[in-house]
């Protein structure tokens, strides 16, 4: 049981350029999340998902999409990077949306030059 | 607007005392709390969490939490502290009103540094 699954763990791109983060999970989670994490902001929600071909957006969607075509896999895009899209990113999943714990893949720390 | 604040960005306690580390949260209706905690370049670890019932709850390596309603507040404590409890916690919650987006709200985070 890998649990939540991320990568890459670090990438660089220039602005302009697109890429994908790609997470999975093998514990059959119905709900699956994006965050960012920057310095002294915590966490903020990117995109979420209740099931597979069903997502929506978070509290910070802008410039990213998701898709989620099987329960396992949420990969997040970067449609065109931006320096302000510098940040660590994970990716979660829980078992419902409501009283379960989310369980955290290990991040992909992006850079954007 | 739904909020969780925790007001110390750090916590210095020296091994085998107690420690607390301070949440207050401010949402509407009922709410789902939770406490994680990450190591450097780690992703987030679950400690515990709060739904309903017990106002004490108990969870992983000796952490537990109170719940206080009327104060608002889900303080994580430890009777007592290990060098290898230094970490970043963070509080998050989880309300009724947030619908279909199970969203979690995030405290910005305390560094709780535990020394020899």
């Amino acid at each position: 049981n890998a649990g939540v699954t991320q990568t890459p763990k670090f990438q660089v791109l220039k602005t302009g350029q697109s890429m994908t983060l790609q997470c999975a999970q093998d514990m059959n989670h119905e709900y699956m999340s994006w965050y960012r994490q920057d310095p002294g902001m915590g966490l903020r929600l990117i995109h979420y998902s209740v099931g597979a071909g069903i997502t929506d957006q978070g509290e910070v969607p802008n410039g990213y999409n998701v898709s989620r075509s099987t329960t396992e896999d949420f990969p997040l895009r970067l449609l065109s990077a931006a320096p302000s899209q510098t940040s660590v990113y994970f990716c979660a999943s829980s078992y419902s949306r409501r009283a379960s714990e989310q369980y955290f893949g290990p991040g992909t720390r992006l850079t954007v030059t | 607007a739904q909020s969780v604040a925790q007001p110390e960005d750090q916590v210095n306690v020296a091994e085998g005392n107690p420690l607390t580390v301070k949440c207050t949260y401010s949402v509407s209706g009922n709410p789902y709390l939770f406490w994680y905690v990450q190591y450097p370049n780690r992703g987030l670890q679950f400690l515990l969490k709060y739904i309903t019932g017990d106002n004490l709850v108990k969870g992983s390596y000796g952490f537990e939490a109170e719940f206080n309603k009327s104060q608002t507040s889900f303080h994580l404590k430890k009777p007592s502290a290990l060098v290898s409890d230094s970490a970043l916690y963070f509080c998050a919650v989880r309300y009724h009103g947030s619908g279909n987006t199970g969203k979690l709200i995030f405290g910005q985070g305390t560094t709780l540094q535990v020394k020899p």
